[in-house]
């Protein structure tokens, strides 16, 4: 399965917008980019998905730059209630949709 | 019913007993899946079953584990003489069958094997 690389963690301020970054340079051309999100003491909880082109919904926006070897996930405004382990995943054609968690980035999100 | 249903929520076993944990997925998603996760761990894959194909079981650590789903709805998994390093949080999902596709998770079932 193709790898996606992650901050351990990040911080933001309530109410600012908050970017975090994944790469995931071996993608490849059929692989979708997954987000998730989990909360304390939660199961972990979709937030978006692409495959090429920049996708928004009501939780939050994912950016896909153009070589596809990155992305974004773009919360608006941060609450308290964001702060969580977000997942970049690709699921890939060979492995049936399986999806592999990664260790994810820890978000903060202060007042 | 509306989400993923997991129980019991939490179970507390003595080494060396069986324990089987229920999955109810969405009505009408195909492809169900159980992950478990130790504490302050990420998630680790168990086994996939889609429709009438054979059970994706690599995830499965050992034989100790197995699961079924009948009638293409209900899951059970089973762990057998359970080990102290099997207490974990076992979370199931269920999706459509695709890639582009979502995952739905259960809140998951607490074990801890005293």
């Amino acid at each position: 399965d193709a790898k996606t690389t992650q901050p351990n963690s990040m911080e933001s301020n309530e109410e600012e917008p908050v970017h975090l970054p994944c790469n995931h340079s071996t993608i490849s051309g059929t692989d979708y980019i997954h987000w998730y999100r989990q909360l304390p003491s939660q199961g972990p909880e979709y937030v978006i998905h692409g495959l090429t082109s920049n996708v928004n919904n009501r939780m939050a926006s994912l950016a896909i730059a153009e070589d596809r070897k990155s992305s974004t996930l773009i919360l608006h405004r941060a609450t308290l209630r964001d702060a969580a382990v977000y997942y970049c995943i690709l699921s890939s054609t060979g492995t049936a949709s399986k999806l592999t968690f990664g260790t994810g980035t820890r978000l903060q999100v202060t007042l | 019913g509306a989400g993923v249903s997991q129980s019991p929520s939490n179970k507390v076993t003595e080494k060396g007993k069986d324990v089987e944990l229920r999955c109810d997925p969405i009505s009408g998603h195909t492809a169900l899946y159980w992950y478990r996760q130790s504490l302050g761990q990420g998630l680790e894959f168990l086994i996939y079953f889609q429709g009438n194909s054979a059970p994706d079981k690599s995830g499965l650590p050992s034989d100790r584990f197995s699961a079924e789903r009948t009638g293409g709805s209900v899951s059970t998994l089973t762990i057998q003489r359970t080990q102290q390093e099997d207490s974990a949080v076992y979370l199931c999902a269920s999706s459509l069958v695709g890639q582009s596709y979502g995952y739905t998770f259960g809140s998951g079932t607490r074990l801890t094997v005293v």
